[in-house]
């Protein structure tokens, strides 16, 4: 059974600093990784997508590293502003069907 | 192109009643998963629907049920509802059910059951 871990579960950080938001897995056998925004009570926006063959997506301030030897991925959110306070999700895609979510980490960035 | 979108955006239900949830995929895409996210968790795929089949299942019991239908938006229902029912529903949508498709989500259903 996969297992997925977001730590820390909260990160409140000064506007301008930069984001680190790491993701662990316990099965390496992945398709994907992918990151999620969700703000308060709304579904999910898709923010990077990594195939299994590759180490890294970046789109604008964001980046997102693969490690899938040592099961980990971090999203990076370079300057970051209160717009970006958020819950950010990772999910794994394996073999099949489903993506395995993990509880996120809810970033507030203060003005 | 208009994106996922999810009826209704609000329930409240009492215990031991029956619901249905409805989504519509985005255009062009053949594929819908449904999770449910409980509050302070991350979503749990409950199964995925691929051209009017179910295609896969995840741990939930068989009063959680779905349909898909020909233009491929689907609904869940939920029979015999309990407490532990309530929680955010989101249904997903992709091109295919190739797991190299990036799925893309709806706005969910607040579920509440009293």
């Amino acid at each position: 059974k996969q297992e997925v871990t977001q730590i820390p579960a909260a990160l409140s950080v000064p506007e301008g600093e930069n984001l680190v938001l790491n993701c662990s897995f316990t099965d390496s056998a992945i398709y994907n990784l992918q990151w999620f925004r969700q703000d308060p009570g709304k579904g999910l926006t898709s923010l990077l997508l990594i195939q299994s063959s590759q180490r890294e997506q970046t789109s604008g301030r964001l980046n997102a590293s693969l490690d899938k030897s040592s099961g980990r991925s971090t999203l990076y959110i370079a300057a970051s502003q209160p717009g970006d306070s958020a819950t950010y999700l990772c999910a794994v895609r394996r073999s099949d069907y489903k993506l395995s979510f993990g509880a996120g980490t809810t970033v507030t960035v203060r003005a | 192109e208009t994106g996922v979108t999810q009826s209704p955006t609000h329930l409240i239900k009492t215990r031991g009643q029956q619901v249905t949830l409805r989504c519509s995929s985005q255009s062009g895409h053949n594929t819908v998963s449904w999770y449910q996210q409980a509050l302070g968790q991350g979503p749990q795929f409950i199964f995925q629907y691929y051209r009017e089949e179910e295609n896969g299942r995840g741990n939930f019991p068989p009063r959680f049920s779905g349909l898909q239908f020909p233009n491929y938006s689907s609904e869940l229902n939920v029979n015999a509802l309990e407490l532990d029912d309530s929680a955010l529903y989101l249904c997903a949508s992709s091109f295919s059910a190739s797991s190299q498709e990036t799925q893309y989500f709806g706005p969910g259903t607040r579920l509440l059951v009293l």
